[in-house]
């Protein structure tokens, strides 16, 4: 079964320390991998995508294929980053839905 | 701005009701997801349409119907309401599997 797991419900950083939000993944097919940012009482926005290889707001993700995993990271937080940020896996054989995390709850501390 | 857009922003309406939740994509857009938000599930993708037709499910109630018209924009209907649908609807559309991009959401408040 597709499934994205996402370890932190809630993560606390202060301003200008790294960050690194964990997501983890179970496919048995090629993945599509993303990362979306909600900021507060707006709508999704697409931040990543791993085929992409693109930095976004200081944003990197690598895919991991071995450890299943496509962590976003970022070295020095700042307090504009504080949103709602959810990893997802894109299912491309047969239908292209996403299958998303639970999401992590980012507060960036000043 | 993503160019998706979502009416009504809210609704309020009563258990035992109908509705009917709006969307139109981005300009050049063929697909069309609806994801269903909420506090004890979290993001949950409910139906696909492409150009017209019904391309994947996935935890839609039977209650729930949607349709893309041939403008394509889309219409989830939610029928026989239960305090338990309340929840932020999301509207996606996309060109292919290089992301999708969201609108503002629908919040329903089933009383």
């Amino acid at each position: 079964a597709q499934r994205v797991t996402q370890p932190e419900k809630l993560l606390s950083v202060f301003k200008g320390a790294p960050v690194e939000l964990k997501c983890n993944y179970s496919y048995s097919g090629s993945p599509e991998l993303f990362w979306y940012v909600q900021y507060s009482r707006q709508r999704l926005q697409l931040l990543l995508r791993h085929i992409s290889r693109e930095s976004i707001k200081g944003f990197t993700a690598d895919l991991n294929k071995g450890e299943t995993s496509f962590h976003l990271k970022k070295p020095f937080a700042q307090e504009e980053d504080s949103a709602m940020y959810y990893c997802a896996l894109g299912l491309i054989q047969g239908a292209q839905k996403l299958v998303f995390g639970q999401g992590t709850r980012l507060t960036i501390n000043p | 701005d993503s160019g998706v857009t979502q009416t009504p922003k809210h609704l309020i309406t009563a258990t035992g009701q109908r509705v009917t939740l709006r969307c139109s994509p981005r300009s050049g857009d063929l697909s069309v997801y609806w994801y269903q938000q909420s506090l004890d599930q979290g993001l949950q993708f409910l139906i696909q349409y492409y150009n017209g037709e019904e391309r994947a499910k996935g935890n839609i109630l039977e209650r729930f119907s949607a349709q893309q018209f041939p403008d394509l924009h889309s219409e989830l209907n939610l029928s026989s309401l239960e305090l338990g649908d309340s929840a932020l609807y999301f509207c996606a559309s996309s060109v292919g599997p290089a992301g999708q991009y969201f609108g503002p959401g629908t919040r329903l408040t089933v009383l």
